[in-house]
């Protein structure tokens, strides 16, 4: 069970090139989201998805666009990187429903992303 | 706007003492997370407080939940080296399943010998 995972691990960009970041899960989550991690600001979110379909922008949307074709995967696209998009960031999803044991959100392993 | 506090943001402690980390929040949510974070990885899931006085516990931390005074705490009990991390909160302002999270900027912990 591979859990979230997230592709690539690093990335550098240049000012106005575009990327996608990458995000699937194996566990049939509904629920997946982009966070992003700056120093001294917690997480942020970007973008979130409660099923295939259907998605909705978190805190922080600007400059990044997401689709859910598929339950398993999430990508987040940065349109025209901008230095001010270099961060950590983070994929994760869970199980809808209230049960405690579906409470908890599963985390990718992060992308770190530098724009020059 | 959901507004979440954690105090203090860098603590640094002697292995043996204790310690409390504070979370504060500022609209209605009985649901409040704790993660744990090391250098350079992903965040790890600590606790999950579901209610009005839950308490939770493992090792030497214990996370409690307070909702009518919209605070979480996080105790450490005689740290160790090994809890050396960034703890965050979160916590859930929508009931149901949207799963929208908001965290706290986090407490980065050092414990020293």
């Amino acid at each position: 069970n591979a859990g979230v995972t997230q592709t690539p691990k690093f990335q550098v960009l240049k000012t106005g090139q575009s990327m996608t970041l990458q995000c699937a899960q194996d566990m049939n989550h509904e629920y997946m989201s982009w966070y992003r991690q700056d120093p001294g600001m917690g997480l942020r979110l970007i973008h979130y998805s409660v099923g295939a379909g259907i998605t909705d922008q978190g805190e922080v949307p600007n400059g990044y666009n997401v689709s859910r074709s598929t339950t398993e995967d999430f990508p987040l696209r940065l349109l025209s990187a901008a230095p001010s998009q270099t961060s950590v960031y983070f994929c994760a999803s869970r199980p809808r429903g209230l049960r405690p044991t579906n409470e908890k959100l599963f985390f990718g392993s992060g992308t770190q992303l530098s724009v020059l | 706007e959901l507004k979440v506090e954690q105090n203090p943001l860098f603590l640094s402690m002697q292995e043996g003492k204790n310690y409390t980390i504070y979370c504060n929040y500022s609209t209605t949510s009985d649901r409040l997370y704790w993660y744990r974070q090391d250098p350079g990885k992903s965040l790890e899931s600590l606790f999950v407080l579901l209610s009005n006085g839950a308490v939770k516990q493992e090792g030497r931390l214990m996370a409690s939940l307070d909702t009518k005074a919209r605070l979480s705490t996080l105790h450490i009990t005689a740290a160790v080296h090994d809890l050396s991390a960034t703890y965050f909160c979160a916590v859930d302002p929508l009931r149901g399943s949207q799963g929208n999270l908001i965290f706290g900027k986090g407490t980065k912990l050092s414990v020293k010998p």
